[in-house]
């Protein structure tokens, strides 16, 4: 079975630094996909950013990129230029490829944004 | 373009009653997702649907939850009798096949059951 982890329960950055989030994830699949999600106070689950397994170059979103490394199992998030609005519980999931397919979930991190 | 509509956005039941959840994907979204969120967890997906068929619901407990989504559009959840471990957050999610089925998600509903 699929198994995502996030080992940081919570982490903290200074606002305009640059934060790393760590998500490993365990699957004997070829084809799937990554996505790192945002969910503030309001519980309004926001897509980050997306990653394609079959796809070696990094996906980046503004400030927002990460770093995919297939064989490791490892896909981390790293914020840059940290804003007070980036302050979330960050999510780590992974959907099998092929037909839809459900999310599986990291336990998430907490990011605090300090001023 | 609007996204995936929820309501109610809390609900406050007594253990024993019913309870439903409404959910609207964004339009032309064939696939519907419902998922529950325990306090501190991830999201576990309960059912998921292609138009009006329920592809996935193993993990749906269906001695107490149902759901339906006629006409393959809008969808209902539904606990009957509610138990106090039914408390968490039910989110709606919906995709297409135009974007990869990349999931978008609705506000949620929380649930209390006293």
């Amino acid at each position: 079975a699929q198994t995502v982890t996030q080992s940081q329960p919570e982490m903290s950055v200074q606002e305009a630094e640059t934060v790393t989030l760590s998500c490993t994830y365990d699957t004997s699949e070829s084809d799937y996909y990554l996505f790192w999600y945002k969910q503030p106070p309001s519980r309004q689950m926001i897509l980050v950013i997306r990653q394609e397994a079959y796809k070696q170059q990094n996906a980046t979103e503004n400030r927002f990129s990460v770093n995919f490394q297939k064989a490791a199992k490892s896909f981390s998030l790293k914020i840059s230029d940290s804003q007070l609005g980036d302050a979330a519980m960050y999510f780590c999931a992974y959907r099998r490829g092929g037909a839809t397919n459900k999310l599986i979930f990291g336990t998430g991190t907490l990011l605090a944004v300090q001023p | 373009e609007a996204g995936v509509v929820q309501s109610p956005r809390y609900k406050i039941i007594e253990k024993k009653q019913p309870v439903a959840f409404w959910c609207n994907p964004i339009s032309g979204h064939n696939t519907l997702y419902w998922y529950r969120q325990n306090l501190g967890q991830g999201p576990e997906l309960l059912i998921r649907y292609e138009n009006e068929e329920a592809v996935d619901d193993s993990q749906l407990p269906k001695d107490r939850f149902s759901a339906e989504r006629l006409k393959g559009v809008d969808s209902t959840l539904k606990i009957q009798p509610a138990e106090l471990g039914d408390s968490a957050v039910y989110l709606c999610a919906s995709s297409s096949q135009d974007e990869k089925e990349t999931q978008y998600f609705g506000p949620g509903t929380r649930l209390l059951v006293l």
